[in-house]
C-alpha cells in the first residue's frame, strides 16, 4: 500500500495563478481531509469529506474548493492564489469503525505564492 | 470560543528522562483526544488515541492520561531517547462523528544525550 499521496512535492505560484494540489490514498477509507499548516499555528482544518460526492468546510476554507467524485482521491483547488496561502499542505484520510480512528498523512506540498 | 493549547515553548530533557506534555483544552467536550509525531519536513503520524472514558492509555515507552474535568490531556515518554526529539501535537474531534479534528500548535521535544 503507498498510502497517502500527494502531489506535487514542491510548487511556487503567482499571485492570481489557480492549482490544484492532488491527494490519492489507497486505504478505501471514507474520511479525507485538508489541512493547512503555518509557524506556530499548527495544522488547521481547510476542507473535508466523509465520503465519495460529500464535502464539507472546515475552520479556513476561503480561497480553496474540493470535490470527491471517488472514494480514492481528494483535490484541493486554488482559486487565484495568494501570498497569505503560502503554506504547507497536508492531505490525510482516516477509517471509520465505531467512531473516526487515527488519520494517516500524506508528505505534504509546501506552496510558495509569490 | 474552542480553543487547544500546547506549550509552544521548545522542552530540552536529558536522555533517559521522562518528558511530559500539556494539552489543554476549552468550550469542548470531545469523545475522544489523539497523540501525533511530527519529524521536520514529514507529515504528522498517529501515536495514540484516548476516549473520554478512558483516564489513562500506555503504548510501549508512551503513556497518556486524559481528565474531562480538567479539561487537559498529559503526553509521557519515558527513558526519553534523542530519537524521541520531535515535534508532538494533540488533537480533539471538533464534532461529533464527523472525523473533524482539531489540532494544537505542537510542542517540539529535544532529547539530548
Amino acid at each position: 500500500n503507498a498510502g497517502v499521496t500527494q502531489t506535487p512535492k514542491f510548487q511556487v505560484l503567482k499571485t492570481g495563478q489557480s492549482m490544484t494540489l492532488q491527494c490519492a490514498q489507497d486505504m478505501n477509507h471514507e474520511y479525507m481531509s485538508w489541512y493547512r499548516q503555518d509557524p506556530g499555528m499548527g495544522l488547521r482544518l481547510i476542507h473535508y469529506s466523509v465520503g465519495a460526492g460529500i464535502t464539507d468546510q472546515g475552520e479556513v476554507p476561503n480561497g480553496y474548493n474540493v470535490s470527491r467524485s471517488t472514494t480514492e482521491d481528494f483535490p484541493l483547488r486554488l482559486l487565484s492564489a495568494a501570498p497569505s496561502q503560502t503554506s504547507v499542505y497536508f492531505c490525510a484520510s482516516s477509517y471509520y469503525s465505531g467512531g473516526y480512528n487515527e488519520q494517516f498523512f500524506g508528505p505534504g506540498t509546501r506552496l510558495t505564492v509569490l | 470560543s474552542q480553543k487547544i493549547e500546547q506549550n509552544s515553548e521548545a522542552l530540552n530533557i536529558q536522555e533517559g528522562k521522562t518528558a511530559t506534555l500539556t494539552c489543554n483544552y476549552t468550550n469542548y467536550s470531545p469523545a475522544y483526544l489523539q497523540w501525533y509525531r511530527q519529524d521536520p519536513g514529514r507529515g504528522p503520524v498517529f501515536l495514540l488515541l484516548i476516549r473520554e472514558n478512558e483516564k489513562e492509555k500506555r503504548k510501549e515507552r508512551l503513556k497518556v492520561t486524559f481528565d474531562t474535568t480538567l479539561k487537559q490531556s498529559l503526553f509521557h515518554i519515558t527513558a526519553s531517547q534523542p530519537a524521541d526529539s520531535a515535534t508532538y501535537l494533540c488533537a480533539l474531534d471538533g464534532s461529533s462523528n464527523t472525523g473533524k479534528l482539531i489540532f494544537g500548535q505542537g510542542t517540539t521535544l529535544q532529547v539530548k544525550p
